[in-house]
């Protein structure tokens, strides 16, 4: 049973970097077969998929912030970070980190999501 | 990019009917790449279906999933209380996840 934890800072100022971190437990983030990501929902709307990573450490991202995201692993404290750069307003959302273990095709576990406010 | 539109945006029913949910993807998407979850206030997504149409862990079989191509359904037979949610459907393909804009299931 796999658990993911997000954490990070709640308020972020326009223009800086926000960086989350997922840590996982019930599995090791570098298992064969498991895959991770990162899923934003801005207040009152739908659901956006960020970007992924699987346990090889190939990484794959929504073409529309792709010039911004970078997810990456620490494999040492089994979890792996979402650094968004260059944040504006539309960028306020709860962020989920979430995983499977057997497809990158969809999502079984998530985290309970964290509120990240862009604002000076 | 895979575009998934849902319909109807809200969907008023009570408990004991049968819910239908639509979705269609601007173009063909392979049945084996594709989901549906529910998603209750201030709460995570659960999945629910997977590969168009199978359930996944712990779902109970009030919920079905079915199509191909470019048109997919989620079905409720008969309503629970706790049923009442909203519903994103989600495809994957190129390395790419979209999901639809979702459908609110709403006690009538």
């Amino acid at each position: 049973q796999l658990q993911l934890q997000e954490s990070g800072p709640g308020l972020v100022k326009p223009s800086e970097t926000l960086s989350l971190t997922c840590t996982v437990s019930g599995a090791s983030i570098s298992s064969s077969h498991h895959y991770w990501g990162w899923i934003r929902q801005p207040p009152g709307k739908g659901l956006e998929w960020i970007g992924g990573m699987s346990s090889s450490g190939y990484t794959y991202y929504n073409p529309s912030l792709k010039s911004r995201v970078t997810i990456s692993a620490d494999p040492s404290k089994n979890h792996f970070s979402l650094k968004l750069t260059s944040v504006t307003a539309a960028d306020t959302a709860v962020y989920y980190c979430a995983g499977d273990g057997g497809s990158d095709r969809w999502y079984y576990y998530w985290g309970q999501g964290t509120l990240v406010t862009v604002s000076s | 990019e895979v575009v998934l539109t849902q319909s109807p945006g809200t969907l008023s029913l009570s408990p004991g009917e049968r819910a239908t949910l639509s979705c269609r993807a601007s173009q063909s998407v392979s049945s084996d790449f594709f989901a549906w979850y529910q998603q209750k206030p201030g709460r995570a997504p659960r999945l629910l279906i997977y590969a168009a149409s199978s359930r996944a862990t712990a779902i109970p079989d009030r919920f079905s999933g079915s199509g191909s191509g470019t048109d997919f359904t989620l079905t409720i037979s008969r309503l629970e209380p706790e049923d009442f949610a909203v519903y994103y459907c989600q495809q994957y393909g190129s390395s790419v996840i979209t999901f639809g804009q979702g459908t609110r299931l709403d006690i009538k």
